[in-house]
């Protein structure tokens, strides 16, 4: 298996625009996670889905984000309108169980001008 | 804020001692695990201990846990300079439902 794949892998954009990011989890994991890290705020836990179903979206900042998992082979995390502070490194993971070992991608580093 | 909170939260040692970092948690976990964070990349796992395990070994890992003091450490011996990293630990809280990350402790190892 190939892992985790993200992409794009680094994307930079003016502030006010929207900006999708995309995740392909681990064929036969159940459990994707998306998550932010930032200097300031560390790793935060934005989102995560069992069986293509969002379960805790309490860590979404804000209503201009969103995710969504049409299937079990993708999902997206979309930014409408970005701003300077959303910019940051997004992980997406995924697991088999929601307690085990979560796979990462490389990430997407973002950067709102 | 997150749970999980790691000390130190920064480490610099020489390439050959041995690096110890603490993880603590607040409530009931069912398992306790580490990841490994090399600048600019992705999260990589390195060892799961489950509630009802003291300790476990993986290579030059040991990681301990204490359910009664609800710690865990993470000792890595001999370190070489390719263990230049952060490391967090990681748990799923079962009473509230999140998998939370620790602060995570950046560990440099001088050749």
């Amino acid at each position: 298996d190939a892992g985790v794949i993200q992409s794009p892998r680094h994307e930079v954009t003016e502030m006010g625009q929207e900006v999708t990011l995309r995740c392909k989890p681990i064929s036969g994991h159940d459990y994707l996670f998306w998550y932010r890290q930032t200097m300031m705020r560390g790793l935060e836990l934005l989102i995560y889905f069992n069986n293509n179903v969002p379960i805790d979206d309490s860590g979404m900042p804000e209503d201009r984000f969103s995710a969504k998992m049409p299937n079990a082979s993708f999902s997206t995390l979309k930014i409408q309108p970005s701003e300077p502070r959303d910019s940051a490194v997004y992980f997406c993971a995924s697991s088999f169980r929601i307690e085990e070992t979560q796979y990462f991608g490389p990430g997407t580093r973002l950067l709102v001008l | 804020s997150q749970q999980g909170e790691e000390d130190p939260q920064a480490l610099s040692i020489q390439e050959g001692e041995n690096a110890t970092m603490n993880c603590s948690y607040k409530t009931s976990i069912n398992n306790l695990q580490w990841y490994r964070q090399n600048s600019g990349r992705g999260l990589v796992h390195l060892i799961l201990i489950r509630s009802n395990e003291r300790e476990k070994h993986s290579g030059r890992l040991r990681v301990t846990l204490d359910t009664s003091k609800k710690s865990s450490s993470l000792l890595i011996t001999a370190s070489r300079a390719a263990d230049t990293a952060s490391y967090f630990c990681a748990t799923y809280y079962t009473g509230t439902y999140k998998y939370i990350f620790g602060t995570g402790t950046r560990l440099k190892v001088l050749a």
